[in-house]
């Protein structure tokens, strides 16, 4: 089953507004959450990694402001995507791994936005 | 930048074995090679990982060449639901450490 979970799956919203994605550890405790985005045949750019209790980095290119993330406790982190135009429709997704990682990273299903 | 190189796709016929190719002729001492795949719209799924003995799971085995520069993923009996994008990364292990993914492989199985 799955260990990282995603919520929304689907969302589809207004220009302007503001979208929060949810990334959810389900039975381990996430440390460090990772934060991708994926355009359409395309392959997964990381945007930021985040550690729990402190700022996120971003990677290069990738606006903090537009992009808030939060990651206030060991099990939740969530992205917002502010202020959303039709160039922000993309495929988000989260990973995680906890501190006593030694192997592969889980992902969330993936959440997809579109900015009409 | 990923520091591996894949074919960008591959074809294989449903029973036969995949094998997906990797080089990564810069990697360090202390980098494993991981390979997940995604299938269309989800997630990508973790497969397999090693350092420089060959590996074997369930899903796949994990060959690593003797100098570490290249690796070969190894599906043995591909079914039509392996058809997805393949991406070999390498990476330090320990909890912080990022993903960065290539473009990968897109692995078609054919009926």
């Amino acid at each position: 089953g799955a260990v990282v979970s995603q919520h929304p799956s689907r969302v589809i919203c207004k220009s302007g507004t503001s979208v929060k994605i949810e990334c959810r550890s389900l039975d381990f405790q996430a440390t460090t959450m990772f934060w991708y985005r994926q355009f359409p045949k395309q392959s997964l750019m990381l945007m930021a990694t985040s550690n729990e209790g402190s700022k996120a980095t971003y990677e290069q290119g990738v606006e903090k402001d537009k992009f808030l993330i939060n990651h206030a406790s060991l099990t939740l982190s969530t992205l917002t995507v502010t202020s959303a135009h039709p160039e922000d429709s993309s495929f988000y997704i989260c990973s995680a791994s906890s501190r006593a990682n030694t192997g592969e990273l889980f992902f969330g299903e993936g959440s997809r936005l579109t900015v009409l | 930048d990923a520091k591996t190189t894949q074919p960008t796709s591959m074809d294989c016929a449903e029973g036969r074995a995949a094998n997906l190719p990797c080089n990564h002729s810069t990697i360090s001492g202390n980098e494993y090679v991981y390979w997940y795949r995604q299938i269309h719209s989800q997630g990508p799924q973790y497969i397999i990982h090693g350092l420089k003995n060959n590996e074997t799971n369930e899903m796949a085995s994990l060959i690593i060449t003797e100098d570490r520069k290249s690796s070969t993923l190894i599906l043995p009996h591909a079914t039509l639901r392996d058809t997805a994008v393949y991406y070999c990364i390498v990476r330090t292990q320990g909890g912080s450490e990022k993903l960065v993914f290539g473009k990968g492989t897109k692995l078609t199985v054919n009926p």
